[in-house]
């Protein structure tokens, strides 16, 4: 079975870090580009980063470039969002997705999501 | 970047009935090298990650009940859920992925 595991998430303080990780299993990883989604609190869905399978070319939306860092282990399985000098609006579930194939296309596995709540 | 923006915000319908769902893009995300419309629907119920309805803007998930269905092309697009069930209660969000920022829209929810 197809799965992704997202976890790291918790309250932080305006300014400060945190590492989310989303650990996959049930397919061959290498071979498939990956995505973060944010959700804020009752409010729709922003795409926030994407990373290919193999290449690791990496993407971007304008709101974190420069803050927040998409890689990827694909000798462990695993996603990252490192993010930095976090603000109250970065405040939002975070979503990791599969991509269909290594390249620009529709997201077809979620996980459940990890929440970060950044606040003083 | 390109703005999706969807109408209605939000919609009533009956059991049984038709739920349309537009979705208009701010630029045509029509490739021309493979003719595919980069475009996706989701639907996300409360508590839950959203789930994938359908792809290149009118093929159907694995999995996916066939009263959904996808059309348009170019910078506008349509998802209809036809004989509408109880579980189709839900937010839907279309997205492009034609270039980056692979933007949503707003969402729709639809009631019962």
């Amino acid at each position: 079975e197809v799965q992704l595991l997202e976890s790291g998430g918790g309250l932080v303080q305006p300014g400060g870090s945190l590492r989310l990780s989303c650990a996959a299993s049930g397919f061959t990883f290498s071979n498939y580009a990956m995505t973060w989604v944010r959700q804020a609190p009752g409010k729709g869905l922003q795409w926030v980063s994407a990373i290919s399978g193999r290449t690791t070319d990496t993407y971007y939306a304008d709101s974190v470039r420069g803050r927040l860092t998409i890689s990827r282990d694909n000798s462990k399985n695993t996603l990252y969002l490192q993010m930095n000098n976090l603000r109250a609006e970065d405040s939002a579930i975070y979503y990791c997705a599969k991509n269909q194939d290594g390249g620009p296309v529709a997201m077809d596995v979620w996980g459940q999501g990890t929440t970060v709540s950044v606040s003083s | 970047d390109i703005v999706m923006t969807q109408s209605p915000d939000s919609l009533a319908v009956s059991l049984g009935e038709r739920a349309t769902i537009n979705c208009k893009s701010s630029q045509s995300v029509l490739s021309s090298s493979n003719n595919k419309d980069y475009l996706g629907w989701y639907q996300q119920k409360p508590g839950q990650p959203p789930k994938l309805l359908i792809y290149w803007a009118s093929t159907r998930e694995s999995g996916v009940p066939d009263r959904f269905s996808g059309s348009g092309s170019g910078t506008d697009f349509t998802l209809t859920i036809s004989n509408l069930q109880a579980e189709d209660a839900a937010v839907y969000f279309c997205q492009h992925y034609f270039g980056t920022p692979r933007t949503f829209g707003q969402g729709t929810k639809v009631e019962i």
